[in-house]
């Protein structure tokens, strides 16, 4: 089973207008976090935000939220305010505490969104 | 802002040839990853590293590869013999400690190219 889940491949969105990329993740372990990365056609990737387990409270850092839905196991970024340099692919990805038994330093990955911001 | 730096962006080399693909981790990281991204899939983890030693390794890291802090600033990884599939976006990545609550923080990856 897909431990990260994007079931979007690719979204087009209108300047301005808010953008909500869906991650849903599997995992049994208690303790985990939840990692946004952006990768823009040049092929970085950037951090952009992230939630931790145990947070009561869903993490935001400028323009990006994070809408965590525990029960749900859902982790959805929300982009405000698109621009287009918002253009680009956007992962997922999971860190899996000391409890889970393996893959615990590594990130595991989601396929990918490619989001295209159109003016 | 610190950031973690690769070097070369892109790399082509001959298969069966030996690589080394060099990083700079930021400064006051004390962990330090690498991935590898196939053109058009996901990143996969391939290893960590702490302490001198590595940390975890995932399957796709076999003897082929190796991985060295070779000074106080460098963080390499080496494959041997190397095959056409090794042809990838490597990525080097490093935290300030482990845990699943640690931002891991990504350089901007060296294109590796097999012929």
């Amino acid at each position: 089973a897909q431990k990260i889940t994007q079931t979007q491949p690719g979204m087009f969105v209108q300047e301005k207008e808010a953008v909500t990329l869906d991650c849903t993740y599997d995992t049994s372990d208690p303790s985990y976090g939840l990692f946004w990365y952006k990768q823009p056609s040049s092929g970085e990737m950037i951090f952009l935000i992230y939630q931790g387990s145990y947070d009561q409270q869903n993490a935001t850092e400028g323009r990006y939220s994070l809408n965590f839905q525990k029960a749900r196991k859902s982790a959805n970024l929300v982009i405000s305010a698109s621009q287009l340099g918002d253009s680009a692919m956007y992962f997922c990805a999971m860190r899996e505490g000391v409890w889970s038994g393996g893959g615990a330093d590594g990130l595991t990955f989601g396929k990918g969104t490619h989001l295209i911001i159109q003016p | 802002e610190p950031e973690v730096t690769q070097t070369p962006s892109h790399q082509v080399t001959q298969m069966g040839q030996e690589v080394i693909l060099r990083c700079v981790p930021i400064s006051n990281h004390l962990y330090f990853y690498w991935y590898r991204q196939i053109l058009g899939q996901k990143v996969e983890f391939l290893v960590s590293f702490y302490n001198n030693e590595i940390s975890e390794k995932s399957e796709i890291f076999d003897d082929q590869f190796s991985v060295e802090r070779p000074d106080g600033s460098n963080f390499t990884l080496k494959i041997r013999s190397t095959k056409l599939e090794d042809s990838a976006m490597y990525f080097c990545a490093s935290s300030k400690r482990q845990g699943a609550f640690q931002p891991q923080h990504f350089g901007d990856g060296t294109r590796l190219s097999i012929l």
